[in-house]
């Protein structure tokens, strides 16, 4: 069982449309970033979100925080190509180690 | 601007053989980490180090082994390569423990082939 589970695992639309990508877990966390993969790199840091019910917006994508600090989900308005890629949220797990755990991602793909 | 490089880029190897990945940053952060990216599972921990001379476990860490001598760097080594740690491996850094909502910032990866 993964810490984080992230849905969809696949998402192909269309340019101009709204979509929603959630990461959920049954754990509580103290704050959960938000990473975007492109093809051939590695991740960039969105976003990071601290408290229960936050709400943060970065150009078209907008990011929750759940008010019991168990899940997040990232909403992109208006999708362009430019936001095709693997968007994965991470945590501190309670096991210990100094280090972010992955979710296993959501792949975008929009198309133009 | 060189951020997080990895050395090298691309790898085959034969299973049996051994090699070294070297991971740099020039940020003067004290935490790095290893991990591994395989289809449909995110990224996972290989090892981590809090500092210069210390290193610690992550999640898959078996067939791995890393040195820190220096705060700039970080090695990950296999010493006996087995198909099964064919995948793209990513080195990453931050100022501090990421739990405070740090960035931790990434290389651009070494995809490793071994047949």
């Amino acid at each position: 069982t993964q810490l984080l589970e992230q849905s969809p695992q696949f998402l192909s639309i269309q340019e101009g449309e709204n979509l929603t990508v959630y990461c959920n877990s049954s754990s509580v966390f103290s704050s959960l970033q938000w990473y975007r993969q492109e093809p051939g790199e590695g991740p960039v840091l969105l976003v990071t979100v601290v408290t229960g019910g936050e709400v943060k917006k970065l150009k078209r994508l907008t990011f929750q925080f759940g008010d019991a600090r168990k899940d997040s989900s990232l909403h992109i308005t208006a999708a362009q190509p430019g936001d095709t890629g693997l968007y994965l949220c991470a945590v501190i797990s309670d096991t210990g180690r100094r280090a972010l755990t992955f979710g296993s991602g959501t792949r975008l793909q929009v198309q133009p | 601007n060189a951020g997080v490089t990895q050395t090298p880029k691309f790898r085959v190897l034969k299973t049996g053989q051994s090699m070294t990945l070297l991971c740099a940053q020039d940020m003067n952060h004290e935490y790095m980490y290893w991990y591994r990216q395989d289809p449909g599972m995110g990224l996972r921990l290989i090892h981590y180090s809090v500092g210069e001379g210390t290193t610690a476990k992550g999640e898959v860490p078996d067939g791995y082994n890393v040195s820190r001598l220096k705060k700039q760097n970080f090695l990950l080594g296999l010493e006996s390569a087995a198909p099964s740690q064919t995948s793209v491996y990513f080195c990453a850094s931050s100022y501090t423990w990421t739990g405070f909502g740090t960035e931790a910032f990434f290389g651009q990866g070494t995809r490793l082939t071994v047949v």
